[in-house]
């Protein structure tokens, strides 16, 4: 069975431009999740989907980040304008049940942005 | 304000030694508290523990919750070299994850 998929796996830009991050969930799982990891940090959720709908946005920063999953199914992450701040580790995640309390998360790889 | 507080934050230890790692929280809506290891980017799942006082084991990782002191333990029996990663400890609440910062554990041969 196939993992979760994300795409790019590196990426550097300049700030001020735009960037997205694809990721394919795991066949069937209904849940998806983005999350921001900084160096020597934990992850920290930014936007939670059940299906094609956004359950839990409360931690993105709408100002410059958005999200979609369009068919319920694979989903892209967007950041424009990026700034300095948001050089990172973007990981996604997608379990079968909507419950993040009760299922476990498959990770993606992760995609790294440096933004210079 | 959640928190979910690891330690050590890193460890260097030699193979077949055995090592513990502490996670203590304070969240509220409690639900679980789960247990990753991140080596390079992906975190992978180790355990989910609900219930205070009963282990959950694999190989040579085991884990248990105490629900009245706020902590778990993880702990890592005869260590070998790829057990180097950072270990995660994640609290349910409600409907999310809250992280800790993880413990770096490095084992040397």
């Amino acid at each position: 069975e196939a993992g979760v998929v994300q795409s790019p796996r590196y990426k550097i830009i300049e700030k001020k431009q735009p960037v997205a991050f694809w990721c394919n969930p795991i066949s069937g799982h209904n849940t998806l999740y983005w999350y921001l990891q900084n160096l020597g940090q934990g992850p920290e959720l930014l936007i939670r989907y059940e299906n094609e709908e956004a359950v839990d946005d409360s931690q993105l920063p709408k100002d410059r980040f958005s999200a979609e999953r369009l068919k319920g199914v694979d989903s892209t992450l967007k950041i424009q304008p990026a700034e300095l701040g948001d050089s990172a580790v973007y990981l996604c995640a997608s379990s079968l049940g909507a419950s993040a309390s009760y299922n476990e998360q498959f990770f993606g790889p992760g995609t790294r942005l440096t933004v210079l | 304000e959640d928190k979910v507080v690891q330690s050590p934050l890193s460890l260097v230890v030699h193979e077949g030694d055995t090592v513990t790692l502490n996670c203590s929280y304070e969240v509220t809506n409690f639900r679980s508290l789960l247990w990753y290891k991140q080596e390079k980017k992906a975190p992978t799942f180790l355990f989910m523990l609900t219930s205070s006082g009963i282990e959950k084991k694999s190989g040579r990782l085991s884990s248990i919750l105490d629900k009245k002191e706020l902590f778990s333990i993880l702990n890592i029996t005869a260590t070998q070299t790829g057990d180097s990663a950072i270990y995660l400890c994640a609290v349910g609440r409600s409907e999310k994850l809250v992280f800790g910062k993880g413990t770096k554990l490095t084992v040397n041969p």
